[in-house]
C-alpha cells in the first residue's frame, strides 16, 4: 500500500541554519504531496503542498518540490528561527480518491536554538 | 472563527469504561476524519465520512465506532476502553476534491487509559 518514510528527529539546529527533512513516499497513481506542521500543543496545520511532479510547494520560507523520478518530497528552509521549532509531518493523498484520505509520515521534530 | 472544534481536550479513562469525542465543524466541509496520533507512528486514520449519514473504515477501526448524523459534527465512540487507547486523537475536515485539497485539524483530544 501507500506509505511515506521521513528521516527520524530530533533534528537539532541553531538560529538561521540551513534546514533539510527528507521525506521520500511509495504510491500507485499519481498522489498530491503535503507538509503538515504542529507546534506545541496545537493541532496540524498545511505548510505547503505540490500536486503533480516538478511541483514547487512554498510558504513562510519553506519550499519543496515534488519529484516523481526519486519520489521524493524534501522540506528546506535557508534560515531557520526559533519559531519554526515544531514537528513536521510529510503526507500523501490519494489521487482522484473520493475520500481526501491522508497517509502521514512518523513526524521530525525541529528544535531551533537560539 | 473557530473552524474545527474538538471535546473534550482531556480524558482519563478507565479500563472498560465508554465515552464519546466530539468533533463540529462550521465550514460547512463533506469530509471528516479521525485519527491517532502515537510516538514514533505519526498519524493513523481510524475512520472517515464523505457526507451526512455515511462513515467508512480507516487503517485502525478497531475498538472504535463513528457516527455522522449532522453534516457539521462527526462523533467517536470508544464502547470498552482499553489501555492500547491512549492515544492523542485529532479530527480533521476538508471540502471534497480529488485528493489535493487541504485538511483542517482540531487542537487533538489527549485521552489516557488506565
Amino acid at each position: 500500500g501507500d506509505s511515506v518514510t521521513q528521516m527520524e528527529g530530533p533534528v537539532t539546529l541553531s538560529e538561521e541554519a540551513f534546514l533539510t527533512i527528507n521525506c521520500t513516499y511509495t504510491a500507485t497513481g499519481y498522489p498530491s504531496l503535503f507538509w503538515y506542521v504542529q507546534y506545541p500543543g496545537e493541532g496540524l496545520q498545511l505548510l505547503l503542498k505540490a500536486t503533480k511532479a516538478d511541483d514547487k510547494g512554498s510558504n513562510k520560507g519553506f519550499e519543496a518540490t515534488y519529484r516523481k523520478e526519486t519520489t521524493s518530497f524534501h522540506l528546506e528552509k535557508g534560515s531557520v528561527q526559533v519559531s519554526d521549532s515544531a514537528v513536521y509531518f510529510c503526507a500523501l493523498s490519494d489521487y482522484g480518491g473520493a475520500t481526501n484520505k491522508l497517509i502521514f509520515g512518523t513526524g521530525t521534530l525541529l528544535a531551533v536554538q537560539p | 472563527n473557530a473552524g474545527v472544534t474538538q471535546t473534550p481536550k482531556f480524558r482519563v479513562l478507565k479500563t472498560g469504561q465508554s465515552m464519546t469525542l466530539l468533533c463540529a465543524q462550521d465550514m460547512n466541509h463533506e469530509y471528516m476524519y479521525w485519527y491517532r496520533q502515537d510516538p514514533g507512528m505519526g498519524l493513523r486514520l481510524i475512520h472517515y465520512s464523505v457526507g451526512e449519514g455515511t462513515t467508512a473504515k480507516g487503517e485502525v477501526p478497531d475498538g472504535y465506532n463513528v457516527s455522522r448524523l449532522k453534516k457539521q459534527n462527526f462523533l467517536l465512540g470508544l464502547e470498552s476502553a482499553a489501555p492500547s487507547q491512549t492515544s492523542v486523537y485529532f479530527c480533521a475536515s476538508s471540502y471534497a476534491g480529488q485528493g489535493n485539497t487541504e485538511a483542517f485539524f482540531g487542537q487533538g483530544t489527549r485521552l489516557t487509559v488506565v
